[in-house]
């Protein structure tokens, strides 16, 4: 079935710093490719999301390529800020079209310090 | 997007008790899912609520311990029975956009069996 993995947490950076958070996943067919995100007491928000190979997601300063030959989604930022502290799901939709509900990986909890 | 409301959105429970969780939707939605996070966890389906007919559970969940309804397309309940301390957990209900893929949450509700 389905598979999401992402790097294991948690990830603590200074303020500023450049940001990967590594995710790779396993699927059949062709999957749409999404991060979340999930703030300290909120729920959860869709970040960015690439629906075929080679696109590029981006929001809020956030990019992640959906790379297929190496089935992997890998979110990055150039500089991070305290307020980007959450906790970040990355997560895929089958390809077998909208009959669907995601696949999560087990979230990465970054912690940014000032 | 749509705009997801779930009632409660939080609540204690005693042990052997069962509750249900209700979720409205602004507008009519094809596909519906309830999620469980586990404390600490990430996201696991539990089953796509479809719209007069039974809903489709994943693996691991049974309709006996998670009854849930879809009596319309803006509304779904899910029910937690004959509840347990392992049951505490947020519960979540999602909405689909077939084209893009992207799901939609909402708040949560954060149950907590004594």
């Amino acid at each position: 079935g389905d598979s999401v993995t992402q790097m294991e947490g948690p990830v603590t950076l200074s303020e500023e710093a450049f940001l990967t958070i590594n995710c790779t996943y396993t699927a059949t067919g062709y999957p749409s490719l999404f991060w979340y995100v999930q703030y300290p007491g909120e729920g959860l928000q869709l970040l960015l999301k690439a629906t075929k190979a080679d696109d590029k997601g981006s929001n809020k300063g956030f990019e992640a390529t959906y790379r297929k030959e190496t089935t992997s989604f890998h979110l990055e930022k150039g500089s991070v800020q305290v307020s980007d502290s959450a906790v970040y799901f990355c997560a895929l939709r089958g390809g077998r079209g909208g009959a669907d509900g995601l696949t999560f990986g087990k979230g990465t909890h970054l912690i940014i310090q000032p | 997007s749509a705009v997801i409301s779930q009632k409660p959105s939080r609540d204690i429970c005693q042990r052997g008790t069962s509750l249900t969780i209700q979720c409205q939707v602004d507008s009519q939605v094809t596909m519906m899912f309830w999620y469980r996070q586990q404390p600490g966890q990430s996201l696991t389906l539990i089953a796509t609520a479809n719209q007069g007919s039974e809903a489709t559970y994943e693996s691991g969940f049974v309709i006996d311990k998670f009854p849930i309804s879809r009596p319309n397309l803006t509304f779904s309940t899910l029910t937690v029975s004959n509840m347990s301390p392992e049951d505490s957990s947020i519960y979540l209900c999602s909405v689909g956009q077939p084209v893009s893929g992207e799901l939609f949450f909402g708040e949560g509700s954060r149950l907590t069996v004594l």
